[in-house]
């Protein structure tokens, strides 16, 4: 059974068009999180829902939208696609997000590349 | 805000040589977390360290975190192929929310 699964796993799109990339966690945490991975690895947190509440909201074009309908799901949706918004996308989750022993369990990843 | 620093961004070993990174933050962390990626795969978590001056030992991994809890380290001993991957040291403050990468170390290992 996988933890945290991502759809899709590749995602290939021209520039301009609308997409969204859904996540969900059957391990029964509260916490969920969007990171983004460039071309050079670097992880960069771009959202973060703790029971359906958002709780970080990090510095990302208002073109990116998450929304969690519930604890267990939270989806991606990003307008209006741009060549830099090439990279891959991964889901996490948490059991908690200040937990003292809370780590993050990462879905495989979509890997998104905008022509 | 928050930062984690970590270094080499790669390193490239002979197998059966010995491996490190290196991890610095700009402000006191509440624990650290080390994670393994391999090649296109994801993130895959190893340990906390949470106590100042803390070591933790897996098999040949050896973890340890600073006492002033801003910095820490992953020493491998005699590398493996299956060794492979990128090493990321991930820290969070104390009742933050954020688990803060570094950018990561690549190892390769030459068989």
């Amino acid at each position: 059974d996988t933890a945290v699964s991502q759809t899709p796993k590749y995602l290939v799109t021209q520039m301009g068009n609308d997409k969204s990339i859904k996540c969900e966690q059957n391990l029964g945490h509260d916490t969920m999180y969007w990171y983004k991975q460039d071309s050079k690895k670097f992880l960069k947190i771009m959202f973060s829902y703790n029971n359906k509440e958002l709780i970080i909201n990090e510095t990302v074009p208002n073109r990116f939208s998450p929304k969690s309908p519930d604890k267990a799901h939270l989806n991606l949706h990003i307008n209006s696609l741009e060549l830099g918004d090439s990279a891959v996308y991964f889901c996490a989750s948490s059991l908690t997000p200040t937990g003292t022993f809370s780590p993050l369990h990462f879905g495989n990843g979509t890997r998104l590349t905008v022509t | 805000g928050q930062q984690v620093m970590q270094i080499p961004q790669y390193q490239h070993v002979q197998e059966g040589e010995d491996f490190t990174t290196y991890c610095n933050s700009s402000t006191t962390l509440s624990n650290i977390q080390w994670y393994k990626q391999r090649p296109g795969g994801h993130p895959v978590f190893l340990i906390q360290l949470v106590k100042s001056g803390e070591v933790k030992k897996q098999k040949r991994l050896t973890f340890q975190f600073g006492e002033a809890k801003k910095n820490s380290s992953l020493h491998i001993t005699a590398t493996q192929t299956t060794d492979v991957g990128t090493y990321f040291c991930a820290g969070k403050n104390t009742g933050g929310f954020k688990t803060i990468f570094g950018a990561g170390t690549r190892l390769f290992v030459k068989a």
